[in-house]
């Protein structure tokens, strides 16, 4: 069974521009979450996914969004882009989210200057 | 939401030396999973063990839920062993992760 994977694996980007991150999670699985993962304050969650909904919300500005499709695939967006969302941005599969065990992509790594 | 400390943070061994490492929450979660981050970033699962204890080669792992903590063993380590380990648990709906392990193997 294919893993978790995430396109692009590397992207830069300047100030003030958008970003859209992809995820697809493991076959047969619907909840897909988001975390941002930075030296300075580790792995924290953005948000997660399950069927197509949004369940959950970690403590992000509203410049963070996301969504998922009827496929479970899910996209990640960020607008304004600031330095500080440099980051590793990793998403993780689950079967059912809540209890179930998490399996994570490989990662993006963002780069804003 | 929860706080969830790792110890300890750093840790050096001598290749074929063994460790445990230690995680504890703040509050009760439902679910507590290892993880081993390869240098590349990458989160690889080492074990979900909500309690009891769990043994993979030369890792092992325990949960001792009503203590709210939980224990990683590695026996002869390698120096493939090196990166960082986290734990994080589940409780509404939410994951969160420890600070993190930095292992460091030398030959």
């Amino acid at each position: 069974k294919a893993g978790v994977t995430q396109t692009p694996r590397y992207l830069i980007k300047t100030r003030g521009q958008q970003v859209t991150l992809s995820c697809s999670p493991i076959s047969g699985h619907r909840s897909v979450s988001w975390y941002q993962q930075t030296p300075g304050q580790g792995l924290q969650f953005l948000f997660e996914y399950f069927s197509e909904t949004q369940r959950n919300k970690g403590n992000f500005p509203g410049r963070f969004s996301g969504r998922q499709f009827s496929n479970s695939r899910s996209e990640m967006n960020v607008s304004t882009l600031e330095l500080g969302d440099s980051a590793l941005y990793l998403c993780a599969s689950s079967l059912l989210g809540g209890t179930y065990e998490q399996y994570f992509g490989p990662g993006t790594r963002l780069t804003v200057t | 939401g929860i706080q969830v400390e790792q110890s300890p943070p750093d840790l050096i061994l001598q290749e074929g030396a063994n460790s445990t490492l230690r995680c504890n929450f703040s509050d009760s979660v439902n679910n507590l999973q290892w993880f081993h981050q390869n240098p590349w970033g990458q989160l690889i699962n080492l074990f979900y063990i909500p309690s009891g204890t769990k043994q993979n080669g030369r890792l092992s792992a325990t949960t001792v839920a009503t203590e709210r903590y939980s224990l990683l063993y590695i026996s002869s380590s390698q120096t493939t062993d090196s990166g960082v380990y986290f734990c994080a648990g589940v409780t509404g709906n939410q994951f969160y992760f420890g600070t993190g392990t930095s292992l460091t193997v030398i030959p």
